[in-house]
């Protein structure tokens, strides 16, 4: 069974300053996919970005991008430029490459954007 | 617009009373989940469909129920609603295959039961 692990449960970051959010996970699978996904205050779930395990160039998606470690199995999120849209939780999420298309979340990580 | 909906956004009910969670997606997506949001905000799959006809459970034990009779619809029962249901629940959706675009997610339903 995979888990993924936020170890940080709440970070804060100047409007305009650059945050970085932390995910490791565990799983002996070697293809994979992860996920982080953005949850406004009482709105929707959206998908921030995604990295496929097999691609060593990590993802960019305008002020988000990712830092894969796979060897470390490691997969932060970096966001640049911090708005005050950007406060929400995140959570980092783990699907397996075939088979199973069931996504592993971890606790989340609450995100808030102070002016 | 392609959107997948949840009804109703918040419900409060009381102890033993059936309740359904509807959720609804227009984007033809084959694979639908729910999933249950606890107070500390982690996620817990508790069932999923891969299809018309097609239902599992998932990692995330529960009492509740689902039905997959149409592709567009995947509402969740709980016959006996207990106050250990309360809990947000999420139902999300996705294409083939969703390593691509992950899932599609509704707004929610928050559910209390007193």
């Amino acid at each position: 069974a995979q888990t993924v692990t936020q170890s940080q449960p709440e970070m804060s970051v100047q409007e305009a300053e650059t945050v970085t959010l932390s995910c490791t996970y565990d799983t002996s699978e070697n293809n994979y996919y992860l996920f982080w996904y953005k949850q406004p205050p009482s709105r929707q779930m959206i998908l921030v970005i995604r990295q496929e395990a097999y691609k060593q160039q990590n993802a960019t998606e305008n002020r988000f991008s990712v830092n894969f470690q796979k060897a470390a199995k490691s997969f932060s999120l970096k966001i640049s430029d911090s708005q005050l849209g950007d406060t929400a939780m995140y959570f980092c999420a783990f699907m397996k490459g075939a088979g199973s298309y069931q996504l592993t979340f971890g606790k989340g990580t609450k995100l808030s954007v102070i002016p | 617009e392609a959107d997948i909906y949840q009804t109703p956004r918040y419900l409060v009910i009381g102890t033993g009373k059936k309740i359904t969670l509807e959720c609804s997606q227009t984007m033809g997506h084959d694979k639908m989940y729910w999933y249950q949001q606890d107070p500390g905000m982690e996620l817990h799959l508790i069932h999923y469909s891969y299809g018309v006809n097609s239902t599992e459970k998932g990692d995330l034990s529960s009492e509740s129920t689902v039905s997959r009779i149409r592709t567009e619809h995947f509402p969740l029962t709980l016959e006996s609603a207990r106050p250990s249901h309360t809990s947000q629940y999420l139902c999300a959706s996705s294409d083939s295959p969703p390593t691509i675009y992950g899932y599609t997610f509704g707004s929610g339903t928050r559910l209390t039961v007193v």
